[in-house]
């Protein structure tokens, strides 16, 4: 199985700060056919299920906004939030999307100051 | 609009076997390239990819599960089944549903809890 490890486990900014999340991977996400990395960002706010936020590893999901940034190729990933907002609380998660099992990360748990 | 739900128990004991129901609308299993999966995260804790299952049948299983769990699904009623077999206070969790399109779970269901308790 592909170890998704990320960090760090929780972070504490203020609002209109820029964040950075790291995401590593046991084994390369790329895939050398078509050249597309295969990782997922989520964000699950307190009582809701997981939200996508970013897939191939650089591509926004319709209609998240544009202070969420994802980048990284092979094993190293970040997530970035621009200018965060209080509403941007929760949890991340980053998911391998390459091979089966599809294991996830065990989170950045996001608090706003 | 897609939508997906989950269903199930709600509560169990110790050995019996979790039968959970995904029922979706907005889209068809019908359709090439859609899948559904399942995932589940206990009270806390992070997300468990579980299994998932493609349009053409192709079933994909959590090897540290597999032995318990069966997927499977229903076409023509827009559901997709997950049975997991000798279920104990470990299993206890969120239970998830969520579509698998264009290489990502794009739509989520609000997930359904359950507790193993004796």
């Amino acid at each position: 199985d592909i170890v998704m490890t990320q960090s760090p486990s929780s972070l504490s900014v203020s609002a209109g700060e820029k964040v950075t999340m790291s995401c590593k991977s046991s084994q390369s996400l790329l895939n050398s056919g078509n050249q597309k990395n295969y990782l997922a960002w989520y964000q699950q706010k307190p009582g809701q299920p997981p939200k996508l936020l970013i897939y191939g590893a650089s591509t926004r999901e319709s209609g998240v906004p544009d202070r969420f940034t994802g980048s990284g190729s092979g094993t190293d990933f970040t997530l970035t939030i621009s200018s965060v907002q209080a509403e941007d609380l929760a949890v991340y998660y980053c998911q391998n999307d390459h091979s089966y099992p599809f294991t996830f990360g065990s989170g950045t748990k996001l608090e706003i100051k | 609009q897609v939508t997906l739900k989950e269903s199930g128990p709600g509560i169990l004991k110790p050995s019996q076997t979790l039968s959970l129901t995904c029922s979706f609308s907005g889209f068809s299993l019908s359709t090439s390239g859609m899948g559904v999966g399942w995932i589940r995260q206990p009270s806390g804790k992070g997300l468990e990819w579980l299994a998932h299952i493609w349009w053409d049948d192709d079933k994909y299983y959590n090897p540290s599960l597999k032995s318990q769990l069966t997927i499977s699904k229903d076409t023509s009623r827009n559901q997709v089944f997950l049975k997991i077999t000798s279920v104990d206070t470990a299993d206890t969790a969120t239970y998830y549903c969520a579509r698998r399109a264009g290489g990502r779970y794009d739509y989520w269901g609000q997930g359904t809890t359950l507790t193993v308790s004796s």
